[in-house]
């Protein structure tokens, strides 16, 4: 079946470190990807998405791009700030079905 | 600005009661969804309804209560028979259950036991 595989958390970082959360998945045909954030005591804001093999989401800094041969949509950021500080899900929506199937999330937690 | 509403922010249950959340979109987005977050873990869809008088169950439907009367709104009914209700409850709206849209998120119902 369609599933997906996060990192476990926490991620501890210092402000401007590099980020990487890694994402893989599972699926039939060609889903679209996407990545959540989760800031505290709020719901999910859809940070970036890709419909097919090679397309690159971004948005605020963050990236993430398709990778049908590794199945993998790693969420990357260059510098990190304190703010980014949120639990993050990765998503999938599979071909001719009706559900999203999301990860089970990955806090991180930047310190200045 | 279009968007989804969920009310109220807090709710608390006492044993044996019924309560009801409420989920409003103006997005005029066709698909709902209801989810349950615990604490430190992910989503678990509960209900959804991919048309208006429709709906189906999730993962973790019993419970749980749902109706679809009208296309903007989805509410959720937590019964007596939920024995652990205390959870983070969203719900969630997209184009079209079938469309591989994002689903667009409320800022959720906090649900606590008295």
């Amino acid at each position: 079946g369609n599933s997906v595989t996060q990192m476990e958390g926490p991620v501890t970082l210092s402000e401007e470190a590099f980020l990487t959360i890694n994402c893989t998945y599972t699926a039939t045909g060609y889903p679209s990807l996407f990545w959540y954030v989760q800031y505290p005591g709020e719901g999910l804001q859809l940070l970036l998405k890709a419909t097919k093999a090679d397309d690159k989401g971004s948005n605020k800094g963050f990236e993430a791009t398709y990778r049908k041969e590794t199945t993998s949509f790693h969420l990357e950021k260059g510098s990190v700030q304190v703010s980014d500080s949120a639990v993050y899900f990765c998503a999938l929506s599979a071909y001719n079905t009706d559900k999203l199937i999301f990860g089970t999330g990955t806090r991180l937690q930047v310190f200045p | 600005d279009g968007g989804i509403t969920q009310s109220p922010k807090y709710l608390f249950r006492k044993e044996g009661q019924n309560v009801t959340l409420s989920c409003e979109q103006n997005l005029n987005h066709d698909a709902m969804y209801w989810y349950r977050q615990d604490p430190g873990q992910g989503l678990r869809l509960i209900y959804y309804s991919q048309i208006v008088n429709d709906f189906q169950k999730g993962d973790i439907a019993e419970g749980y209560s749902v109706s679809r009367e009208k296309k903007e709104s989805f509410p959720l009914t937590v019964t007596s028979a939920q024995k652990n209700p205390t959870a983070f409850y969203l719900c969630a709206s997209s184009t079209s259950a079938y469309s591989n849209q994002p689903q667009h998120f409320g800022d959720g119902t906090r649900l606590s036991i008295l």
